[in-house]
Formats: structure tokens, C-alpha cells, sequence
């Protein structure tokens, strides 16, 4: 199986900052990488898919890059909705494996 | 809009069996791969098992393979899932998502929560 390592597990924010998040895939997956939101008590949302696209409805204060090994998504202004937990997925090969998770809290 | 609305959790014992169901509506329901993602109590999620349009393909992960079955009627717009031999570690939140574009997980459903306890 792919493993998905995301950094950080957490991270301490304020509104209008601009936030990085990484995931790396334990091996290359070309550009089959996407991001979700899930916020308390509620399914994930979809955010971001093959990499860099965004999902229809999604701010474009979201944005994600990358390939192979290696991936980022970038909140460019922190709003207060934004936080959440993060979490990145593969869907390269069976089973399309999730990182564990970044949750990004309100400092 | 798009909607997935699943259904059948609750208390099973170990060993015991459950039957989840995903109701689809405000899309071509036999037009997309379909999909179990489950999220145990505060933790993270594990991609469990897609079905194709016709429902001729599927994929189990290793943890539930020989367990549990996904199948699909697509005259109903549903989505099932077969769980037997439940352990106590199949406890989670089972959400049911439409596969979209790049094989991302486009919509989800609200999930369901599966309890496994004697």
C-alpha cells in the first residue's frame, strides 16, 4: 500500500494568514493526489483533485500543487471557516490511502 | 443537487452482520464508481471499497476483504454494503461517496455509525 505522510498534525493560525500544508506519498503518484475538508461532526468535503484542480464551488483562496512524490495545498487568506481538519489521499493505486490528517486550529 | 443519504448502522454484536444502504439522487447514478470510506471514533479515514457503474468490478481493502461485499442496483440508485463478521474494530462512521473526476471523492454522504460491542 501507499503511505501518505502529512505535515504538520496540526498547526496554530490566525484569519489573513497564508497556511501551507504538505503530503508525501511513500512512493510516486504522479499527479493522482487530492485534498478534502471535514469540519466536527460532518462528512469530508472535497477540495482539490488531481493535484491542482479545483473542485466546483471551492474559494480560490485554495490551491494545491505538486507531483510524484511530493504535494502542498496552500489556504492563500485564512478565513474564519477555514478551519478544519485537512487530509490529503492517493488514488494512484488500490487502496486509495488517506494521510492522517492535519487539523488546523485558530490561534 | 447531488445527494447521498446513508442508512442501517447501529449496534451490532461481534460476529453479527449489517446491511448499510446509500440512497443517490440529483445525479446519473449508474454513471459513476461508487465508494465506502469509513472513519473510526477520532481517527482518520480508510478508503474501503469502490464498485464500478455495472457493479462487475470491485475492490475490498485487505481489512474487510472476505467480510464484507459493495453492490449496486442501479434501477434503485443505491449503493449497499454487506458487512459480516463484525469486529469490534469495524466500529466507525461509514460514509458513502461518489467517485468524480481524477478519482477524487466528489460528494459524500452525512455517513452512518456502525457499533460493534458485545
Amino acid at each position: 500500500d501507499i503511505q501518505m505522510t502529512q505535515s504538520p498534525s496540526s498547526l496554530s493560525a490566525s484569519v489573513g494568514d497564508r497556511v501551507t500544508i504538505t503530503c508525501r506519498a511513500s512512493q510516486s503518484i504522479s499527479s493522482y493526489l487530492n485534498w478534502y475538508q471535514q469540519k466536527p461532526g460532518k462528512a469530508p468535503k472535497s477540495l482539490i483533485y488531481a493535484a491542482s484542480s479545483l473542485q466546483s464551488g471551492v474559494p480560490s483562496r485554495f490551491s494545491g500543487s505538486g507531483s510524484g512524490t511530493d504535494f502542498t495545498l496552500t489556504i492563500s487568506s485564512l478565513q474564519p471557516e477555514d478551519f478544519a481538519t485537512y487530509f490529503c489521499q492517493q488514488s494512484y493505486s488500490t487502496p486509495y490511502t488517506f494521510g492522517q490528517g492535519t487539523k488546523l486550529e485558530i490561534k | 443537487q447531488v445527494q447521498l443519504v446513508e442508512s442501517g448502522g447501529g449496534l451490532v454484536k461481534p460476529g453479527g452482520s449489517l446491511r448499510l444502504s446509500c440512497a443517490a439522487s440529483g445525479f446519473t447514478f449508474s454513471d459513476y464508481y461508487m465508494s465506502w470510506i469509513r472513519q473510526a471514533p477520532g481517527k482518520g479515514l480508510e478508503w474501503i471499497s469502490y464498485i464500478s457503474t455495472s457493479g462487475t468490478t470491485t475492490y475490498h481493502a485487505d481489512s474487510v476483504k472476505g467480510r464484507f461485499t459493495i453492490s449496486r442496483d442501479n434501477a434503485k440508485n443505491s449503493l449497499y454494503l454487506q458487512m459480516n463478521s463484525l469486529r469490534a474494530d469495524d466500529t466507525a462512521v461509514y460514509y458513502c461517496a461518489r467517485e468524480g473526476r481524477g478519482l477524487s471523492s466528489d460528494y459524500w454522504g452525512q455517513g452512518t455509525l456502525v457499533t460493534v460491542s458485545s
